[in-house]
C-alpha cells in the first residue's frame, strides 16, 4: 500500500534554480493537491487538480506551476526558486466526493539558499 | 465561505492526563469535519471524521471528537495521554458542493513524562 509517494524527500536549491517535485498516487483518486506547510501558518493550498486534465490555483500559487501528467501523477515546478519558497511541501489525493477526506504523502523538505 | 479556528497553537499535558484540543468552525452549509495528526517529519494521517451520522466520532489511537452544532465546535479529546501522542493536530472542514478541505493552523501537543 504505497498510497501517495513524493520525491525527493529533501532538496537544497540555490536562489534562481529550478526543480520539479513529483507526486504519484496509486488509489485511483480523481483529485490531487499541493500544499506548503510553514511554521505557525498551517497548510496552504498552492494548486489542485480536480480531475485529470484540469488544474486550478489555490491560495498561494505565485512562483509555482503544476502539471497533471495523468491520473496518477501531479508535479509541482519551481521555475526560479526564492528563499521564501523554503518550506515543507505536501501532496495529497482524494476522490472528488464531499466528505471523502485526503490521503497525504510524507512531504518534501525544500531549502532555498 | 468556510473556516476553521484552532484555539491554542501549543498544548502541554502530563502523561495520563486528559487531552483536549479545540476546534471551532464556520460554515453556511452542513459541514464535514476532520481531524488529522502529523507526527514529526511525517505527512498527515486521518484521525477521524464527522460526516453527519453520529455526533460523537471515535477515531484511531483512542481519540474521539464531538460535533456540537450549537457551539460550532468539533473538539478532539483523549482520556489519557501517551508520550506517543506528541504531534501536531489539524482540524479541517468542507461541505456543500466543495470537497476541498480548509485546514486550521494546527495545535502542537506536548506530552510531559
Amino acid at each position: 500500500n504505497a498510497g501517495v509517494t513524493q520525491t525527493p524527500k529533501f532538496q537544497v536549491l540555490k536562489t534562481g534554480q529550478s526543480m520539479t517535485l513529483q507526486c504519484a498516487q496509486d488509489m485511483n483518486h480523481n483529485s490531487m493537491y499541493w500544499y506548503r506547510q510553514d511554521p505557525g501558518m498551517g497548510l496552504r493550498l498552492i494548486y489542485y487538480s480536480a480531475s485529470e486534465g484540469t488544474t486550478d490555483k489555490g491560495e498561494v500559487p505565485n512562483g509555482y506551476n503544476v502539471s497533471r501528467l495523468n491520473k496518477r501523477e501531479f508535479s509541482l515546478r519551481l521555475e526560479s526558486a526564492a528563499p521564501s519558497q523554503t518550506s515543507v511541501y505536501f501532496c495529497a489525493s482524494s476522490e472528488a466526493v464531499v466528505g471523502y477526506g485526503y490521503t497525504f504523502g510524507s512531504g518534501t523538505r525544500l531549502t532555498v539558499v | 465561505a468556510q473556516s476553521v479556528t484552532q484555539l491554542g497553537s501549543h498544548v502541554s499535558v502530563s502523561e495520563g492526563a486528559l487531552v483536549l484540543l479545540r476546534c471551532n468552525y464556520s460554515s453556511s452549509v452542513p459541514p464535514y469535519l476532520f481531524w488529522y495528526v502529523q507526527y514529526p517529519n511525517q505527512g498527515l494521517q486521518l484521525l477521524l471524521k464527522y460526516t453527519s451520522a453520529a455526533t460523537l466520532v471515535k477515531g484511531i489511537n483512542g481519540f474521539e471528537a464531538e460535533f456540537k452544532k450549537s457551539e460550532t465546535s468539533f473538539h478532539l479529546t483523549k482520556p489519557s495521554a501517551h508520550m506517543r501522542d506528541a504531534a501536531e493536530y489539524f482540524c479541517a472542514v468542507t461541505g456543500g458542493s466543495s470537497y476541498k478541505l480548509i485546514f486550521g493552523s494546527g495545535t502542537r501537543l506536548l506530552v510531559r513524562p
